[in-house]
């Protein structure tokens, strides 16, 4: 069964300071999708990036980058030069391939609460 | 845009009460799917659906059940209201695959936060 662990519950950094949260995923399939999303305070999800098993690149887009490590199962994102508008709790995600009789679910993590102060 | 609608933000239900929570998305969505949010657990799945009238169970389905009637809509329902049901209730949506691994990202309602007393 796919479970993702985000060890991190809360970290707070002062502004302008990198941050670095972690995700670890487990899966038996060797083709999935990963997932970053942020939860800002007024409570919506919002999607930051998908990434598939095939593809380790790291990805970077603007302040934020992603490293994917299949090695060692994990899908850290990280923040650079942090702001405060960037607090809010972040989920990883895990989505198996899609089934022949059904479709894709999507399990999270338990998110890490992040806290940016001027 | 994507548009994931609840039908409510704040509800407020009594113990032993049937509660429905209705979930409506505008862009032709296969997959649709309901969790709950609660401090330190992060969301947990409770059913999705992948077409009207198919539906699969989470990781915690006990004490809900779901209907999708409709390709745009899927309802939660919580069949006699419990205080451990109060929390956070997300809806999602997300396009089907064309025959693999086409596995897109969902799209989130605002939430429904319930308050069973």
């Amino acid at each position: 069964a796919q479970k993702v662990t985000q060890a991190q519950t809360e970290i707070s950094v002062v502004e302008k300071e990198d941050v670095t949260l972690d995700c670890v995923y487990e899966t038996r399939d060797t083709t999935y999708y990963l997932f970053w999303y942020k939860q800002p305070p007024s409570g919506e999800l919002v999607f930051l990036i998908r990434r598939n098993s095939f593809d380790e690149q790291n990805e970077i887009s603007g302040r934020y980058s992603w490293n994917f490590q299949k090695s060692t199962s994990s899908f850290n994102f990280t923040i650079t030069a942090s702001q405060v508008v960037d607090s809010a709790v972040y989920f990883c995600a895990l989505s198996e391939a899609q089934r022949v009789m059904g479709n894709n679910d999507m399990r999270f993590g338990a998110g890490t609460r992040l806290t940016v102060k001027p | 845009d994507v548009k994931v609608t609840q039908s409510s933000r704040y509800l407020v239900k009594r113990t032993g009460e049937k509660v429905f929570l209705e979930c409506v998305q505008d862009m032709d969505h296969e997959n649709m799917f309901w969790y709950r949010q609660d401090p330190g657990l992060g969301l947990r799945l409770i059913y999705f659906s992948y077409d009207v009238k198919m539906k699969e169970k989470g990781d915690i389905p006990e004490g809900y059940s779901v209907s999708r009637e409709k390709k745009e809509r899927f309802s939660l329902i919580l069949e006699s209201a419990s205080t451990n049901q109060t929390s956070m209730y997300l809806c999602a949506s997300s396009p089907g695959g064309t025959g693999g691994y086409l596995n897109t990202e969902a799209f989130f309602g605002q939430g429904t936060r319930l308050t069973v007393v």
